[in-house]
């Protein structure tokens, strides 16, 4: 299963954008990228998901080079209700490898 | 439309008691898993189920804990013998079967919080 790695924090001020890079480098074939936001004492909640080049949403971006090795989420003009830990996933459900695996997540804080 | 429904949402238990969670996932979701948060990390997961078979359960520990996703109704954790290690944030989550273009999408429950006294 592909590892991912995270900052472990990022700070930001409202109406910033805020980029949030994840490195996957054992990705394989059939995996997509997906994005979860996480507050305090709640389920984490779908971003965004992507297989290549580029995904857009109401809420985000997610950019994705052409070897897949890493991508990048984007917020556009952040506000102080994103201040919550964001979680690159890397796998497939549809297989029998229905594990994907969690990152320690990114805590964003996002001031006034 | 509901969402994963997870209960209770907060679960006291004593040393050396049984500790059941249970799990409905959303209407249709075949797939199931459980992951569990301790204070201050990430989601580490531990089991996945598809309706009556367990299909990985290499993040579970080997004693002590089960996980079963019945025909009919909810999908459950059990721990027994909880011991104070084991107090955490319990989440399932759901996903679709064969919904194109959204491979790896789980839906994720409230959680379960677990207080081993």
């Amino acid at each position: 299963l592909a590892k991912t790695t995270q900052p472990i924090s990022m700070d930001s001020y409202e109406g910033q954008e805020v980029n949030i890079t994840c490195s996957h480098n054992n990705i394989a074939t059939n995996d997509y990228i997906t994005w979860y936001q996480q507050f305090p004492s709640q389920g984490p909640r779908f971003i965004i998901q992507g297989y290549k080049t580029k995904v857009t949403n109401e809420v985000a971006s997610l950019f994705i080079p052409a070897d897949r090795k890493s991508s990048t989420l984007s917020l556009p003009r952040v506000s102080l209700s994103d201040t919550a830990v964001y979680y690159c996933l890397v796998g497939a459900s549809n297989t029998n490898a229905g594990k994907s695996t969690f990152g320690d997540g990114t805590t964003l804080t996002v001031k006034p | 439309n509901a969402g994963v429904m997870q209960n209770p949402r907060h679960l006291v238990r004593r040393r050396g008691q049984e500790a059941r969670l249970r799990c409905s996932p959303v209407k249709g979701h075949s797939h199931v898993y459980w992951y569990r948060q301790l204070p201050e990390e990430g989601l580490k997961f531990m089991v996945y189920l598809q309706k009556e078979n367990i299909i990985d359960e290499s993040g579970m520990p080997k004693e002590r804990f089960s996980a079963e996703f019945p025909k009919e109704g909810p999908s459950i954790l059990r721990i027994q013998q909880v011991v104070r290690g084991d107090s955490a944030a319990y989440f399932c989550a759901s996903s679709p079967l064969g919904t194109p273009g959204l491979d790896g999408t789980q839906y994720f429950g409230p959680g379960t919080r677990l207080l081993v006294l």
